[in-house]
């Protein structure tokens, strides 16, 4: 099957600061890149997504940066909140297979108040 | 705006029992997806329906089957009930990509309890 995999389980950060969560890929075949932030008791929520022709991708207080390269992609969140704590999960789809989504280990993301 | 629907919310059986778990996606979505999300683990596939026809498998263990009926509903059949299938089951569905956009919007999910 396909590889998606986090580096880094858990990332403690203070409200106010940025913070970087990372992702790492193995199938030089994934096309497009999602990002879901999943509170506890509750369904995975989008956050924001990538096709592989782009390099950056922003939206509100997040940018989503893809190194095809390497492999590699983040979420990037600026001024975290407390709301943020959560978990976040990264999935990627083939370009043989948008609808078919696998997700890769979540970090657990903590904002310290 | 209406999100995709699952029920129960929770759910208790004993080992060996049946479960089944539905979804009512949201209205205009074309496509279900089931995950299965272990504790502390990521939402794995299971299986998709595009326009009622099973148009993706995953690691859905034979046991279990599915099916997406005529008002695009889903269900989720789960027998001979084993403790490793205790677990929260997510629904989602998607456009599949008619809007632009491949995003797929999940349920809050069932969770399932196996003694």
């Amino acid at each position: 099957g396909e590889s998606v995999g986090l580096h880094l389980p858990t990332l403690s950060v203070q409200e106010g600061d940025n913070s970087i969560i990372n992702c790492a890929y193995s199938n030089s075949a994934s096309d497009y890149f999602i990002w879901y932030k999943q509170e506890s008791g509750k369904g995975p929520q989008f956050i924001i997504d990538i096709r592989s022709n782009m390099d950056k991708r922003q939206g509100q207080r997040v940018t989503v940066l893809l190194n095809k390269t390497v492999k590699h992609l983040s979420l990037q969140i600026a001024a975290t909140q407390p709301g943020d704590s959560a978990v976040y999960f990264c999935a990627e789809a083939t370009r043989y297979n948008f609808n078919k989504f696998y997700f890769g280990s979540g970090t657990k993301l903590n904002v310290k108040p | 705006a209406a999100g995709v629907i699952q029920s129960p919310r929770h759910l208790i059986k004993e080992k060996r029992e049946t479960a089944t778990l539905k979804c009512y996606p949201i209205p205009r979505h074309d496509t279900v997806y089931w995950y299965q999300q272990g504790p502390g683990q990521d939402p794995q596939f299971l299986i998709s329906f595009y326009e009622k026809m099973q148009s993706d498998k995953g690691s859905i263990p034979d046991r279990f089957s599915a099916q997406q009926f005529s008002d695009y509903h889903s269900e989720l059949n789960m027998s001979s009930l084993e403790l490793g299938d205790s677990a929260l089951y997510f629904c989602a569905s998607s456009d599949s990509g008619t809007s632009g956009s491949y995003e797929q919007y999940f349920g809050p999910g069932t969770r399932l309890t196996v003694t």
